[in-house]
């Protein structure tokens, strides 16, 4: 079935480091990927998304490229605050599908 | 974005005991509830989705009888744990789907940890 692997956390990273978080998939057809972030006594909100290959999703600051060559979706932001200080989620929800498929989260830490 | 609310956020229950948890979508209707439930370190499983006004759907392996979910109206869904145990401690989390306005995009409430004596 459809799955999300994404890179074990914590990842800890002084203010205006660059930030890489990689996530991969397996899927049939041609799923959604999202990036949902996750801080600190909230909800998860909607980061990003890209719907389909080479499709580029950006939100403050963060990109991610959808990958099908590489069945990637990585995170990256060029310089991290300590605002982005949070748990980071990879999804995918497959072609026609209902249902979101998140990876394990990675935690993030950012040091001033 | 919408915003979906849960209540409570926190609660510790004696083992035996039922606990009910609410979730809320505050400025949208919600065709479709979700509920997932997360393990520390561990991803969202998801558990179950719900339509408003018909028996919700459960993923395998959850029992049915033991998470009872209730989708009574458009900004109201509700997940009892029946005869909770220890192994039902855990994070609860639900996400909430409209049509129109909110779209197809899922939104997602702050989670309930659950905590069974």
């Amino acid at each position: 079935g459809d799955s999300v692997t994404q890179m074990e956390g914590p990842v800890t990273l002084s203010e205006e480091a660059f930030l890489t978080i990689n996530c991969t998939y397996t899927a049939t057809g041609y799923p959604s990927l999202f990036w949902y972030v996750q801080y600190p006594g909230e909800g998860l909100q909607l980061l990003l998304k890209a719907t389909k290959a080479d499709d580029k999703g950006s939100n403050k600051g963060f990109e991610a490229t959808y990958r099908k060559e590489t069945t990637s979706f990585h995170l990256e932001k060029g310089s991290v605050q300590v605002s982005d200080s949070a748990v980071y989620f990879c999804a995918l929800k497959g072609t026609g599908g209902f249902k979101t498929i998140f990876g394990a989260g990675t935690r993030l830490f950012v040091k001033a | 974005g919408a915003v979906v609310s849960q209540h409570p956020s926190w609660v510790i229950c004696k083992s035996g005991t039922s606990v009910k948890i609410e979730c809320r979508s505050l400025d949208f209707q919600a065709t479709t509830m979700f509920w997932y439930r997360q393990f520390p370190k561990q991803s969202l499983m998801l558990m179950a989705t719900s339509n408003e006004g018909s028996k919700a759907t459960y993923e395998q392996g959850v029992e049915k009888d033991k998470f009872l979910i209730n989708h009574a109206s458009l900004t109201l869904s509700t997940l009892t744990v029946t005869s909770a145990h220890p192994e039902d401690s855990s994070f609860y989390i639900c996400s909430a789907r409209g049509d129109g306005g909110a779209g197809n995009e899922q939104f997602f409430g702050p989670g309930t940890r659950l905590t069974v004596l």
